[in-house]
């Protein structure tokens, strides 16, 4: 069964204070993603990953960075966190190959920037 | 560019009832195009996928038609339960292999 995992579940932070976020696949996934979603405007994508090494951009980068170290892991950084960046993340993974374009989907992180 | 509007909000019905929601996309390829289910305090998951080659699908009691002539696809169900309570997303692969995605539809059933 495909497994998406995230961590922290839960997240308070302060403004201006580091936030990273995890995510744990293990799928054997290429493709990696992260999402915020917020009500009216569903799912937005922050960064992305085609593999170990790699990160692009999404439609919302700004104010956020995202690290590929393995296959396995892909995290979302806040170095500078705002009360905008309050939300939920969701961290997805995917094979775009062979047509298949499904993206399995981690249980998300509800982050809080007071 | 490629884009995908899903107009409805919030959907209400009571159970029993048909349900029926509508996306329209802008692509200049072939769509490939879907239909993701996100249940309370889960993320997402894929429920159908429909391509120009079928151009409908089905899954768990749900259908999904295409119309390239109208350029929208629909997600349909004759009957609804309280448990098809969810937001249903629709999304379109993009020209990078990418997933677009409407805004989303909440999915409210009185029981």
């Amino acid at each position: 069964e495909a497994a998406v995992t995230q961590s922290p579940r839960n997240k308070v932070a302060v403004t201006g204070g580091k936030v990273t976020l995890s995510c744990n696949q293990t799928n054997n996934h290429n493709n990696m993603y992260w999402y915020r979603q917020d009500t009216g405007h569903g799912l937005r994508l922050i960064h992305y990953s085609y593999g170990a090494g790699s990160t692009e951009k999404g439609d919302i980068p700004d104010g956020y960075k995202a690290s590929r170290p393995s296959q396995e892991n892909f995290s979302l950084i806040l170095e500078l966190a705002t009360p905008s960046q309050t939300s939920v993340y969701f961290c997805a993974s995917g094979d775009g190959g062979l047509g298949l374009y499904e993206q399995y989907f981690g249980p998300g992180t509800r982050l809080t920037v007071l | 560019g490629d884009s995908v509007i899903q107009m409805q909000g919030q959907v209400t019905l009571s159970e029993n009832d048909f349900l029926f929601i509508n996306c329209t996309y802008s692509t200049t390829g072939y769509p490939t195009l879907f239909w993701y289910v996100q249940y309370s305090g889960e993320g997402p998951q894929l429920l159908l996928q429909v391509t120009t080659a079928n151009n409908k699908g089905s899954s768990r009691g749900f259908e999904a038609t295409y119309d390239k002539g109208t350029t929208s696809f629909h997600l349909q169900k004759t009957s609804v339960q309280e448990i098809d309570s969810a937001v249903y997303y629709c999304a379109m692969k993009d020209s990078n292999y990418q997933l677009i995605w409407g805004s989303g539809t909440k999915l409210i059933i009185k029981p």
